[in-house]
C-alpha cells in the first residue's frame, strides 16, 4: 500500500510564507492524485481547505493556495496569521481508495 | 448551514460491535456522497470509506474491510458505519464527512468517540 509523506512539523514567522508538501511512496503527485489538504486545530474537527490540488473551498482564506511542484503536492500559506497555527493533512488518491499523510504541526512563532 | 452530528460511540469489548450514525441537516443529503474517518488519541486521520449518493459505489480501507459496512439512508439523510470484530487498536474519534459537487469533503461532523478495551 501507498504512503503519503508529510514534513512532521514546520514553523513560520507572522507574516511569513511556508511551503508544505505531500509525496508518494508510488511516485509523483499528479493532478489524477486529487491532492486535498485540510486544518486541524485541537479538540477540533479537520476543516477542508484545498481540494483537487488547487480548488478552495468559500471559507478558504486567500493566503493558503494549493498546487504541484517538484512531484509534490503543495500547500503554500503567505502572510502568515497566529491563527493558522494547526496540524495540517494532506491526502491523496489512489484509485478506489485515499490515504491521508501523517500531518504537518505547523507552529506560526 | 450545513450540520452533520455523529452518534453511537461508546464503549465495547474486543470482538464487539457498534453502528455509528451521522445525520445531516441544512444541505442535499440525497445528492452528495459521504465518508467516514477516524482519529486514533493524539495520531492523525485515517480514511475508512466512501458512500455514493446512490448507494452504487462503496470503498473500504484496507484496514476495516470486511469489519466495517458502511450504508445510507437518504430518506433519513443518515449514513452509516456498521462495526463488527471491534479491536483496541480502532479505538478512535470517528468522523462522516459530506461531500459537494468534486470534492469529497466538504463538511464534516464534531465526531464520536469509540473505544475499545477488556
Amino acid at each position: 500500500q501507498a504512503v503519503v509523506t508529510q514534513e512532521p512539523s514546520l514553523t513560520v514567522s507572522p507574516g511569513g510564507t511556508v511551503t508544505l508538501t505531500c509525496g508518494s511512496s508510488t511516485g509523483p503527485v499528479t493532478s489524477g492524485h486529487f491532492p486535498y489538504w485540510f486544518q486541524q486545530k485541537p479538540g477540533q474537527a479537520p476543516r477542508t481547505l484545498i481540494y483537487d490540488t488547487n480548488n478552495k473551498h468559500p471559507w478558504t482564506p486567500a493566503r493558503f493556495s494549493g498546487s504541484l511542484l517538484g512531484g509534490k503536492g503543495v500547500l503554500t500559506l503567505s502572510a502568515a496569521r497566529p491563527e493558522d497555527e494547526a496540524e495540517y493533512y494532506c491526502l491523496l488518491s489512489y484509485n478506489n481508495i485515499v490515504l491521508f499523510g501523517g500531518g504537518t504541526k505547523l507552529t506560526v512563532l | 448551514e450545513v450540520q452533520l452530528v455523529e452518534s453511537g460511540g461508546g464503549s465495547v469489548q474486543p470482538g464487539g460491535s457498534l453502528r455509528l450514525s451521522c445525520v445531516v441537516s441544512g444541505f442535499d443529503f440525497g445528492r452528495e456522497n459521504m465518508n467516514w474517518v477516524r482519529q486514533a488519541p493524539g495520531k492523525g486521520l485515517e480514511w475508512l470509506s466512501y458512500i455514493d449518493k446512490s448507494s452504487s459505489n462503496i470503498f473500504y480501507a484496507n484496514s476495516v474491510k470486511g469489519r466495517f459496512t458502511i450504508s445510507r439512508d437518504n430518506s433519513r439523510n443518515s449514513v452509516y458505519l456498521q462495526m463488527d470484530n471491534l479491536r483496541d487498536e480502532d479505538t478512535a474519534v470517528y468522523f462522516c464527512a459530506i461531500g459537494e459537487g468534486s470534492s469529497w469533503f466538504y463538511s464534516w461532523g464534531q465526531g464520536t468517540l469509540v473505544t475499545v478495551s477488556s
